[in-house]
Protein backbone atom coordinates (compact mmCIF):
# COMPACT_ATOMS: atom_id res chain seq x y z
CA UNK A 1 0.00 0.00 0.00
CA UNK A 2 1.62 3.66 -0.93
CA UNK A 3 1.88 5.76 2.38
CA UNK A 4 -0.39 8.56 3.38
CA UNK A 5 0.81 11.57 5.09
CA UNK A 6 -2.39 13.58 7.01
CA UNK A 7 -2.39 16.74 9.52
CA UNK A 8 -2.71 14.84 12.97
CA UNK A 9 -5.31 17.84 13.85
CA UNK A 10 -7.70 20.54 12.37
CA UNK A 11 -10.26 22.65 13.45
CA UNK A 12 -13.60 23.67 11.81
CA UNK A 13 -16.52 26.06 12.75
CA UNK A 14 -19.88 24.42 12.75
CA UNK A 15 -21.48 24.79 8.95
CA UNK A 16 -18.53 25.79 7.92
CA UNK A 17 -16.91 22.98 5.08
CA UNK A 18 -14.01 21.27 6.28
CA UNK A 19 -11.16 19.90 3.54
CA UNK A 20 -8.97 17.10 5.47
CA UNK A 21 -6.42 16.93 3.18
CA UNK A 22 -3.75 13.71 2.53
CA UNK A 23 -0.74 13.63 0.04
CA UNK A 24 0.04 9.69 -1.08
CA UNK A 25 2.57 11.10 -3.48
CA UNK A 26 4.04 7.44 -3.85
CA UNK A 27 0.76 6.48 -5.14
CA UNK A 28 0.41 3.42 -8.23
CA UNK A 29 -2.08 3.97 -11.08
CA UNK A 30 -4.50 1.32 -9.71
CA UNK A 31 -4.59 2.54 -6.20
CA UNK A 32 -7.63 3.95 -5.30
CA UNK A 33 -7.95 6.58 -1.96
CA UNK A 34 -10.14 5.48 0.21
CA UNK A 35 -11.84 7.56 3.17
CA UNK A 36 -12.93 6.37 7.11
CA UNK A 37 -13.47 7.99 10.06
CA UNK A 38 -13.73 7.11 13.74
CA UNK A 39 -16.68 8.77 16.02
CA UNK A 40 -14.74 8.77 19.69
CA UNK A 41 -15.10 5.00 21.21
CA UNK A 42 -16.85 3.91 17.64
CA UNK A 43 -15.97 1.79 15.22
CA UNK A 44 -14.78 2.95 12.09
CA UNK A 45 -16.87 4.06 9.57
CA UNK A 46 -16.52 3.99 5.56
CA UNK A 47 -17.31 7.65 3.91
CA UNK A 48 -16.01 7.67 0.46
CA UNK A 49 -13.53 6.42 -2.17
CA UNK A 50 -12.16 6.84 -5.48
CA UNK A 51 -10.04 6.26 -8.53
CA UNK A 52 -9.04 9.90 -10.00
CA UNK A 53 -12.12 11.21 -10.43
CA UNK A 54 -14.19 13.16 -8.00
CA UNK A 55 -16.82 11.39 -6.09
CA UNK A 56 -19.50 12.72 -4.09
CA UNK A 57 -22.00 11.14 -1.67
CA UNK A 58 -24.70 11.92 0.89
CA UNK A 59 -21.95 12.05 3.61
CA UNK A 60 -18.73 13.96 1.69
CA UNK A 61 -17.02 14.86 -1.37
CA UNK A 62 -13.54 13.47 -2.62
CA UNK A 63 -11.08 15.85 -4.58
CA UNK A 64 -8.16 14.29 -6.16
CA UNK A 65 -5.57 15.93 -8.02
CA UNK A 66 -4.33 15.19 -11.79
CA UNK A 67 -1.48 13.89 -10.57
CA UNK A 68 -3.04 11.77 -7.98
CA UNK A 69 -0.53 12.76 -5.74
CA UNK A 70 -2.90 14.07 -3.40
CA UNK A 71 -6.81 14.19 -1.96
CA UNK A 72 -9.27 16.63 -0.06
CA UNK A 73 -12.27 14.89 1.63
CA UNK A 74 -14.96 17.60 1.79
CA UNK A 75 -16.97 17.77 4.53
CA UNK A 76 -20.01 20.83 2.75
CA UNK A 77 -21.31 21.64 6.15
CA UNK A 78 -19.90 20.22 8.77
CA UNK A 79 -21.36 19.60 12.18
CA UNK A 80 -20.90 18.84 15.98
CA UNK A 81 -20.89 15.27 15.13
CA UNK A 82 -18.57 15.53 12.21
CA UNK A 83 -15.73 15.92 14.97
CA UNK A 84 -13.80 12.27 14.78
CA UNK A 85 -10.62 11.21 13.22
CA UNK A 86 -10.40 11.05 9.39
CA UNK A 87 -8.60 8.00 8.23
CA UNK A 88 -6.99 8.25 4.62
CA UNK A 89 -6.25 4.89 2.81
CA UNK A 90 -4.94 4.18 -0.37
CA UNK A 91 -4.09 0.81 -1.94
CA UNK A 92 -5.62 -1.75 -4.54
CA UNK A 93 -9.06 -2.91 -4.82
CA UNK A 94 -8.66 -6.42 -5.38
CA UNK A 95 -5.07 -7.17 -4.19
CA UNK A 96 -4.35 -10.25 -1.68
CA UNK A 97 -3.92 -8.72 1.14
CA UNK A 98 -7.06 -7.59 1.28
CA UNK A 99 -7.98 -5.95 4.68
CA UNK A 100 -7.22 -2.33 5.90
CA UNK A 101 -4.14 -0.88 7.16
CA UNK A 102 -4.93 2.40 9.05
CA UNK A 103 -2.82 5.08 9.83
CA UNK A 104 -2.85 8.07 12.27
CA UNK A 105 -5.44 9.67 10.56
CA UNK A 106 -6.65 13.73 11.33
CA UNK A 107 -8.04 14.44 14.57
CA UNK A 108 -11.05 16.66 13.08
CA UNK A 109 -13.08 18.81 16.42
CA UNK A 110 -16.02 20.88 15.08
CA UNK A 111 -16.94 23.47 17.28
CA UNK A 112 -20.07 26.23 17.63
CA UNK B 1 -30.01 -6.14 12.08
CA UNK B 2 -27.91 -6.44 9.51
CA UNK B 3 -24.50 -5.54 10.64
CA UNK B 4 -21.56 -6.80 12.18
CA UNK B 5 -22.54 -8.47 16.37
CA UNK B 6 -18.94 -8.43 19.02
CA UNK B 7 -19.78 -10.08 22.09
CA UNK B 8 -18.63 -9.37 24.45
CA UNK B 9 -18.64 -5.60 24.69
CA UNK B 10 -16.47 -5.42 27.83
CA UNK B 11 -14.51 -8.40 29.49
CA UNK B 12 -11.86 -8.24 32.74
CA UNK B 13 -9.15 -11.38 32.25
CA UNK B 14 -6.41 -12.42 34.41
CA UNK B 15 -3.11 -12.86 33.05
CA UNK B 16 -2.22 -16.22 31.68
CA UNK B 17 -6.51 -16.79 30.63
CA UNK B 18 -8.32 -17.70 27.55
CA UNK B 19 -10.51 -16.61 26.22
CA UNK B 20 -12.88 -15.79 23.02
CA UNK B 21 -13.76 -12.67 21.38
CA UNK B 22 -17.20 -13.44 18.89
CA UNK B 23 -17.62 -11.96 15.89
CA UNK B 24 -21.11 -12.40 13.86
CA UNK B 25 -22.24 -10.67 10.61
CA UNK B 26 -25.08 -11.81 8.82
CA UNK B 27 -24.62 -9.81 5.38
CA UNK B 28 -23.07 -12.50 3.93
CA UNK B 29 -20.11 -10.86 3.63
CA UNK B 30 -16.55 -12.98 2.14
CA UNK B 31 -14.42 -10.74 3.96
CA UNK B 32 -13.51 -9.93 7.78
CA UNK B 33 -11.03 -8.51 10.10
CA UNK B 34 -9.93 -8.08 13.37
CA UNK B 35 -8.14 -5.17 14.64
CA UNK B 36 -7.02 -3.65 18.12
CA UNK B 37 -6.88 -0.08 19.02
CA UNK B 38 -4.84 0.81 22.46
CA UNK B 39 -5.49 3.93 23.74
CA UNK B 40 -4.82 7.41 21.53
CA UNK B 41 -3.59 4.99 18.67
CA UNK B 42 -4.62 3.71 15.51
CA UNK B 43 -6.25 0.64 14.48
CA UNK B 44 -3.53 -2.30 13.89
CA UNK B 45 -4.79 -5.49 12.03
CA UNK B 46 -4.26 -8.65 13.69
CA UNK B 47 -6.11 -11.24 11.45
CA UNK B 48 -8.20 -11.52 8.11
CA UNK B 49 -10.20 -13.87 5.82
CA UNK B 50 -10.99 -13.49 2.97
CA UNK B 51 -13.65 -16.67 2.78
CA UNK B 52 -14.45 -19.53 4.77
CA UNK B 53 -11.37 -21.81 5.33
CA UNK B 54 -8.87 -18.96 5.03
CA UNK B 55 -7.81 -16.53 7.31
CA UNK B 56 -3.82 -15.14 7.44
CA UNK B 57 -1.81 -12.71 9.54
CA UNK B 58 -2.30 -8.94 9.57
CA UNK B 59 0.34 -6.78 11.57
CA UNK B 60 0.45 -8.03 15.02
CA UNK B 61 -0.68 -11.47 15.02
CA UNK B 62 1.31 -12.98 17.92
CA UNK B 63 -0.68 -14.12 20.28
CA UNK B 64 -4.01 -14.50 18.53
CA UNK B 65 -5.41 -17.08 16.71
CA UNK B 66 -8.68 -17.14 14.50
CA UNK B 67 -10.70 -19.75 12.45
CA UNK B 68 -13.08 -18.75 10.09
CA UNK B 69 -15.30 -22.30 9.68
CA UNK B 70 -18.39 -20.62 8.50
CA UNK B 71 -19.43 -17.08 5.98
CA UNK B 72 -21.07 -15.70 9.67
CA UNK B 73 -18.55 -16.15 11.88
CA UNK B 74 -14.95 -14.74 12.78
CA UNK B 75 -13.86 -15.54 16.44
CA UNK B 76 -10.06 -13.84 17.49
CA UNK B 77 -8.89 -16.27 20.13
CA UNK B 78 -6.57 -14.99 22.77
CA UNK B 79 -4.58 -18.33 23.70
CA UNK B 80 -2.97 -16.77 26.99
CA UNK B 81 -4.09 -13.03 27.92
CA UNK B 82 -0.89 -11.07 28.76
CA UNK B 83 -1.47 -6.98 30.26
CA UNK B 84 -0.33 -5.76 26.84
CA UNK B 85 -3.36 -7.43 25.13
CA UNK B 86 -5.53 -4.58 27.20
CA UNK B 87 -7.51 -2.34 24.30
CA UNK B 88 -10.48 -2.17 22.25
CA UNK B 89 -10.95 -5.14 19.82
CA UNK B 90 -12.55 -4.34 16.48
CA UNK B 91 -14.17 -6.83 13.80
CA UNK B 92 -15.23 -5.30 10.53
CA UNK B 93 -16.42 -7.39 7.34
CA UNK B 94 -17.03 -6.31 3.89
CA UNK B 95 -19.30 -7.94 0.30
CA UNK B 96 -16.38 -6.01 -1.73
CA UNK B 97 -13.85 -3.97 0.10
CA UNK B 98 -13.32 -2.15 -3.28
CA UNK B 99 -17.25 -1.30 -4.19
CA UNK B 100 -18.35 -0.87 -0.89
CA UNK B 101 -15.99 -0.49 2.12
CA UNK B 102 -15.74 -2.87 5.55
CA UNK B 103 -18.69 -2.55 8.38
CA UNK B 104 -17.22 -2.38 11.80
CA UNK B 105 -18.94 -3.89 14.85
CA UNK B 106 -18.93 -1.66 18.19
CA UNK B 107 -16.08 -3.09 19.74
CA UNK B 108 -14.79 -5.23 22.79
CA UNK B 109 -12.92 -3.48 25.71
CA UNK B 110 -10.86 -5.98 26.77
CA UNK B 111 -8.48 -5.38 30.39
CA UNK B 112 -6.17 -7.93 31.50
CA UNK B 113 -5.16 -7.27 34.89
Amino acid sequence: DAKTTQPPSMDCAEGRAANLPCNHSTISGNEYVYWYRQIHSQGPQYIIHGLKNNETNEMASLIITEDRKSSTLILPHATLRDTAVYYCIVRFPHQAGTALIFGKGTTLSVSS
Amino acid sequence: NAGVTQTPKFQVLKTGQSMTLQCAQDMNHEYMSWYRQDPGMGLRLIHYSVGAGITDQGEVPNGYNVSRSTTEDFPLRLLSAAPSQTSVYFCASSYSPSNYGYTFGSGTRLTVV
